[in-house]
């Protein structure tokens, strides 16, 4: 069975403290790995696919990169705004796409 | 904003009522998936239609059913609701079935089964 594992839980940075999300996943076949960032009470906002080991894609702050066991998301001087819960998914086959439990992320001024 | 739209925002229902959400796809999305996401977990794989018919489940009852119409819009059905139903129901469209393709989230509804 595809298993998804996100580290850590919850992550509290200072504004401007760089880090990383991790993602390991266990599957057969990876056809796609995603990222997503959910602000309280919405729905998932896709941020990047990745779809194959050393592939790296970057947005604003944020850039992903992903092997062929785990994918990490590097947040660079993080703002207040940053602050939600990142998810991580991988797929499989056609339809079903097995997300992790996420990271909550929260940046102090 | 992603172009899928979910209605309603709210609702809450009395244990064993059935209860339809509403989902309208991005433009020119004819792939619709249903998710159910509880309080602290990550999103969970209900089901998946593809032009009309159901291409795909999750480990979910039967008494968790869906529609989806001419235009891509889709509907979530659920029968003799359980408080372990309570949760947010996300739709999610998709260009075509293939894997990879970016998957974009509506706003979700929130049920409350009390």
């Amino acid at each position: 069975e595809d298993q998804v594992t996100q580290s850590p839980e919850a992550l509290r940075l200072q504004e401007g403290e760089s880090s990383s999300l991790n993602c390991s996943y266990t599957v057969s076949g990876l056809r796609g790995l995603f990222w997503y960032r959910q602000d309280p009470g919405k729905g998932p906002e896709f941020l990047f696919t990745l779809y194959s080991a050393g592939e790296e894609k970057e947005k604003e702050r944020l850039k992903a990169t992903l092997t062929k066991k785990e994918s990490f998301l590097h947040i660079t001087a993080p703002k207040p705004e940053d602050s939600a819960t990142y998810l991580c998914a991988v797929q499989v086959g056609y339809q079903k796409v097995t997300f992790g439990i996420g990271t909550k992320l929260q940046v102090i001024p | 904003e992603t172009g899928v739209t979910q209605s309603p925002t709210h609702l809450i229902k009395t244990r064993g009522q059935q209860v339809t959400l509403r989902c309208s796809s991005q433009s020119g999305h004819n792939t619709v998936s249903w998710y159910q996401q509880a309080l602290g977990q990550g999103p969970q794989f209900i089901f998946q239609y593809y032009r009309e018919e159901e291409n795909g489940r999750g480990n979910f009852p039967p008494r968790f059913s869906g529609l989806q119409f001419p235009n891509y819009s889709s509907e979530l059905n659920v029968n003799a609701l359980e408080l372990d139903d309570s949760a947010l129901y996300l739709c999610a469209s998709s260009l075509e079935v293939t894997p990879g393709n970016t998957i974009y989230f509506g706003e979700g509804s929130w049920l409350t089964v009390v």
